[in-house]
């Protein structure tokens, strides 16, 4: 199974500031389509995960541009600038490029 | 307007059986890959299983920790998706998400397994 080692497990950010959540994977997310099937998703307190970025940096509907995705093949990184309280929650990452689909074990951002 | 609602969770013993259902609305769920998505109380997230659209055979793939015990399934004239899991035990306890985990997921229905 690929496992997604994601840092930091918690994150204080100040409002208005910057975050940076890394995920790395075992192997590489590149599919035999040649697609990368990473995303990032959000879970607000007693909500259930919205998703953010797919396909590594693509932002959903809806998602603000304070919200960007990056990296290719094991490293991929989710920004957010000009945090906001409407931020705060539990980051995951998920690969589905490969059965079983695996998620990170999520980062909580919280105020500074 | 889409809905997802997940029913048929609750308290069972150790070894017994649920079956979940996930009634869903307002998208194209025939074009869709359907999946259950777990999480146990305090913890993360982890996917159980994956039940692929027509055009694909309707494929099904699954966790190792549930293989054999869980069956996911859909009704494509009732745009439903349904999970039978049986032989629970106590790691199983968590909210099951019905979810297309890109677009669209349900608030979740918790499954406690205690004696």
């Amino acid at each position: 199974d690929i496992v997604m080692t994601q840092t930091p497990v918690s994150l204080p950010v100040s409002l208005g500031g910057q975050a940076s959540i890394s995920c790395r994977s075992s192997q590489s997310l590149v599919h035999r389509d040649g697609n990368t099937y990473f995303h990032w998703y959000l879970q607000k307190p007693g909500q259930s995960p919205q998703l953010l970025i797919y396909r590594v940096s693509n932002r959903f509907s809806g998602v603000p541009d304070r919200f960007s995705g990056s990296g290719s093949g094991t490293d991929f990184t989710l920004k957010i600038s000009r945090v906001e309280s409407e931020d705060l929650g539990d980051y995951y990452c998920l690969q589905s490029s490969h059965f079983p689909l695996t998620f990170g074990s999520g980062t909580k951002l919280e105020i500074k | 307007e889409v809905q997802i609602l997940e029913t048929g969770g609750g308290l069972v013993k150790p070894g017994g059986s649920l079956r979940l259902s996930c009634a869903t609305s307002g998208f194209n769920f025939n074009d869709y890959f359907m999946h259950w998505v777990r999480q146990a109380p305090g913890n993360g997230l982890e996917w159980v299983a994956e039940v692929r659209n027509k055009k694909n055979n309707y494929a099904t793939y699954y966790a190792a920790s549930v293989k054999g015990r869980f069956t996911i399934s859909r009704d494509d004239s009732k745009s439903s998706v349904y999970l039978q899991v049986n032989n629970l035990r106590a790691e199983d306890t968590a909210i099951y998400y019905c979810t297309s985990l890109l677009d669209y997921w349900g608030q979740g229905v918790m499954v406690t397994v205690s004696s």
